[in-house]
């Protein structure tokens, strides 16, 4: 069975500093890996992923994640946040040879200026 | 296009009664998925429809929970007898074809209170 954790519910950064949000995943098989972003009063929208290939992947709005087998992880990462970053940020796990996502607990990131 | 549609919007009910949530996915999605999403606890996978497929239903609370999906499209949720710990945001996600790679859709999801 998969799960996600993420580590930090809620993390501050100011405004130009590194986002840094952590996701662990457990998967019995080779994952495929999501970012959701959740806006205020808003859906969620996918930020990236990673199915197979290249480890290293981009998003929307200068957002990237590494998919480190050896760690079974993938964070998420910003070099620089902005105000509009903050937001809700959920990593998601699916079975590549099954469709169901699942998600983690979220992270609530807040920036300040 | 339009995006996945989620109605009402807001549902407020007495406890004991039963309340039916519906999701109408993107035109063409064939996976149709509810989850629910409680404060402070993420999103719940609730249940997963994949065109004629059999549900994968491993994600509903309780027998009081059950969901259709009609001519492979419109799909209803409805919780009888509601309790108060039923009290969510209950999402519905759509996506194209069978790949897990494919992104999910949301719609801005049922804010369910039960009083």
């Amino acid at each position: 069975a998969q799960s996600v954790t993420q580590l930090g519910s809620h993390v501050s950064v100011s405004e130009g500093a590194l986002v840094l949000l952590r996701c662990n995943y457990s998967s019995s098989v080779p994952p495929y890996l999501f970012w959701y972003v959740q806006y205020p009063n808003q859906g969620l929208q996918l930020l990236l992923k990673y199915t197979t290939g290249a480890t290293l992947v981009k998003g929307i709005n200068g957002f990237e994640a590494e998919f480190k087998k050896s760690e079974t992880s993938f964070h998420l990462t910003k070099p620089s946040a902005h105000m509009s970053d903050a937001a809700e940020y959920f990593c998601a796990v699916s079975d590549g040879g099954y469709n169901k996502l699942i998600f983690g607990a979220g992270t609530r990131l807040a920036v300040h200026p | 296009g339009a995006g996945v549609s989620q109605s009402p919007s807001n549902k407020v009910t007495e406890k004991g009664k039963d309340v039916e949530l519906r999701c109408d996915p993107i035109s063409g999605h064939t996976a149709l998925y509810w989850y629910r999403q409680s404060l402070g606890q993420g999103l719940e996978f609730l249940i997963y429809f994949q065109g004629n497929s059999a549900p994968d239903k491993s994600g509903l609370p309780s027998d009081r929970f059950s969901a259709e999906r009609t001519g492979g499209s419109v799909s209803t949720l409805t919780i009888q007898r509601t309790q108060q710990e039923d009290s969510a945001v209950y999402l519905c996600a759509s996506r194209s074809g069978g790949g897990s790679d494919s992104p999910l859709h949301f719609g801005n999801g049922t804010r369910l209170t039960v009083t």
